[in-house]
This record gives structure tokens, sequence and C-alpha cells, in this order.
């Protein structure tokens, strides 16, 4: 049971706008920022949105990050083909003193 | 280019110990925080310590799966993060990833390693 609570899956159709959410509380997401982080099978995850809605260098801002109370969200839009993939969301979490992730997102590309 | 790579995996007999090493490149690596994730097959991401930098005394945490069990480590001379793991137990069977984090944040881990293989098992 993850601390932080994602949607085993989501899906879309290519060009479509996909919102992936990350529910959690006051310890976490209430009070600390989200970064989201993406995975293909068999490889490492990447880090895909920092600090809750910045993007590093490289990662295309077809991806944005939000957060309002103790939810966060990740929006993909224009779906392609290649977005199929696990996301996670993390947080800090001020009670458990640790990084906390949500249970992962399996994103299917219709 | 960043690189990091994880070394120190294989299999282990349960209550018995292991280190691993993660050696960073194509950085100032002393400027920098690590961190240690897990995942165990099949599951989802765990995360399992930190160290921050000598210019923050090098404070480390850990979460409560781990703490007294595995000890980080770093040497900025090499270049190098270490886990030190004891007393494992089969739920310890996981790829470890060795992750960066920068100064200010600590664990928006925007580097990784490509993982080492744990397996814990008699």
């Amino acid at each position: 049971q993850s601390v932080l609570t994602q949607p085993p899956s989501a899906s879309g159709t290519p060009g479509q706008r996909v919102t992936i959410s990350c529910s959690g509380s006051s310890f976490n997401i209430g009070n600390n920022a989200v970064h989201w982080y993406q995975q293909f099978p068999g490889t490492a995850p990447k880090l895909l949105i920092f600090s809750t809605s910045r993007r590093p260098s490289g990662v295309p801002d077809r991806f944005s990050g939000a957060k309002s109370g103790t939810s966060a969200s990740l929006a993909i839009s224009g779906l392609q083909s290649e977005d199929e993939a696990d996301y996670y969301c993390a947080s800090w979490d001020d009670s458990l003193n640790g990084l906390v992730f949500g249970g992962g997102t399996k994103l299917t590309v219709l | 280019e960043v690189h990091l790579v994880e070394s120190g995996g294989g299999l282990v007999q349960p209550g018995r110990s292991l280190r691993l090493t993660c050696k960073g490149s194509g950085f100032s690596f002393g400027d920098y925080a690590f961190n240690w994730v897990r995942q165990a097959p099949g599951k989802g991401l765990e995360w399992l310590t930190f160290i921050r930098s000598k210019r923050h005394a090098e404070t480390t945490e850990y979460a409560a799966s781990v703490k007294g069990r595995f000890t980080i480590s770093r040497d900025d001379s090499k270049d190098i993060a270490y886990l030190h793991m004891t007393s494992l137990k089969i739920e310890d069977t996981a790829v470890y990833y060795c992750c960066r984090g920068s100064e200010a944040i600590i664990v928006d881990l925007d580097y990784w390693g490509q993982g080492t293989l744990v397996t814990v098992s008699s």
C-alpha cells in the first residue's frame, strides 16, 4: 500500500491529452514539492517533472505538472506512442521523514 | 555527460551482508546528494536513503524499512557512494538504483544509474 495513491492504469489515443493523478496528504503533497518519473520496461526511471511543475532540460513541453491541496497531477498533451510507460509520483513526507512514491500508473497508448 | 554506475549486486543468503557501489562521472560529485531507491520484481519504487554533500555535513536519512540495517556513505575523492546492507532479508530482493539529488532539493533524483540486482535467497 503506497503512501501516495495513483490509478494503476490510464490510456489514451495518439494526439489526446491524458492526466494522471497522485493523491496524498498534508504531510507530503500538501506541504512539499512533487516529482514525476517515467519508466520504460527494463530500464531505470527518468526524471520528468521536479518541484511540482518544472521540466528538466530535454523533457518536451507536452509534459506538465500541477498541484492543488493534497493532490497532484501529470498531464501529457499530444499523446504519442512512445509515451507508453509507467509513471510514478513522489513527494517528501514530513511524518515519515522520507521520500514516498505512488504505486505507479501504467499508461497505454491505444 | 552525467553517468552513475552501480555495482556489487548478486545472490546472497538471508542474514548476510552486501555492499553496493555507485560510481559517478561527468559532474562534480562532491556538490550533490545521493539517494538509493529499490524496485522489487514487478513492483513499484521504494526510496531507501540519502546522504547530503560534505557542505551539508554528509547528513543522512533512512526509510523505516532499512533503518538500522543499511548504511549509506560516500567517498568524494573516488566519486563513489556506497550502500552497506546487513541482515539481509528475502524481501530485500530488488533492483537497487543510485540516484543523484540536487544540493537544494536532495530528493529530486535527476539522474539514475542502470541499477544492480540483489537477490536474497538460501
